[in-house]
């Protein structure tokens, strides 16, 4: 009965390597996010996808690419991964670009 | 602008009232969030307060907000060692229909036997 899930809960790779993460969400919510937490636990969002369409982007770089096939998910491709990309990443839901967001667990990205 | 800000540390001991505070700068804001972290866990949407409201109370949980001085609070009566953890408010900031938020440094909150 999981609202907001995310896979992988780990991942540790090299410099330089592509990864993905994937978060699904089973709220039949329209809108969801990604936010990224570093060291010092300051959260910002990255993006924001309504209906499968990108509605925030936050200034982040080109190496990070959204994915939304259906309303439900919303994966993150990281390409040529560098040090500073080691952080918590969450995904969230809303019902709509409005309402409250709610937050899934985190995945733990970790880059040497 | 966009900053919120919140003490960073909190220690109380089991069994008294803790008040988290947080300071924000958009007037527009129509929702502020408390969240709370667990150690290694994810963020758990704890309660919300439209702007047109001074306070809301649910349970131990009672959250005051002053809009002249854009002062945010949040008030754990009898606090236990399980509400340890860190506690994040959060704005709303509307923007051409839809909202993202905008998060506070987070209050880490020890709670002593």
């Amino acid at each position: 009965d999981t609202a907001v899930s995310q896979t992988p809960k780990y991942l540790v790779t090299q410099m330089g390597n592509d990864k993905s993460i994937k978060c699904e969400q089973n709220l039949g919510h329209d809108t969801m996010y990604w936010y990224k937490q570093d060291s010092k636990k300051f959260l910002k969002i990255m993006f924001s996808y309504n209906n499968k369409e990108l509605i925030i982007n936050e200034t982040v770089p080109n190496r990070f690419s959204p994915k939304s096939p259906d309303k439900a998910h919303l994966n993150l491709h990281i390409n040529s991964l560098e040090l500073g990309d080691s952080a918590v990443y969450f995904c969230a839901s809303s019902q709509d670009r409005r309402e409250t967001q709610y937050f899934g667990p985190g995945t733990r990205l970790l880059v040497l | 602008g966009e900053d919120v800000e919140q003490s960073l540390f909190l220690s109380v001991r089991e069994g008294d009232s803790s008040v988290i505070n947080c300071t924000y700068t958009d007037s527009s804001s129509t929702y502020l969030y408390w969240y709370k972290q667990e150690p290694g866990a994810g963020l758990q949407l704890l309660t919300y307060i439209f702007s047109n409201m001074d306070m809301k109370q649910d349970q131990r949980l009672t959250v005051l907000l002053n809009k002249k001085d854009k002062h945010l609070s949040l008030r754990i009566a009898d606090t236990q060692t399980g509400d340890s953890a860190i506690y994040f408010c959060a704005e709303s900031i509307r923007n051409t229909g839809f909202q993202k938020l905008v998060f506070g440094t987070g209050t880490r909150l020890l709670v002593s036997p």
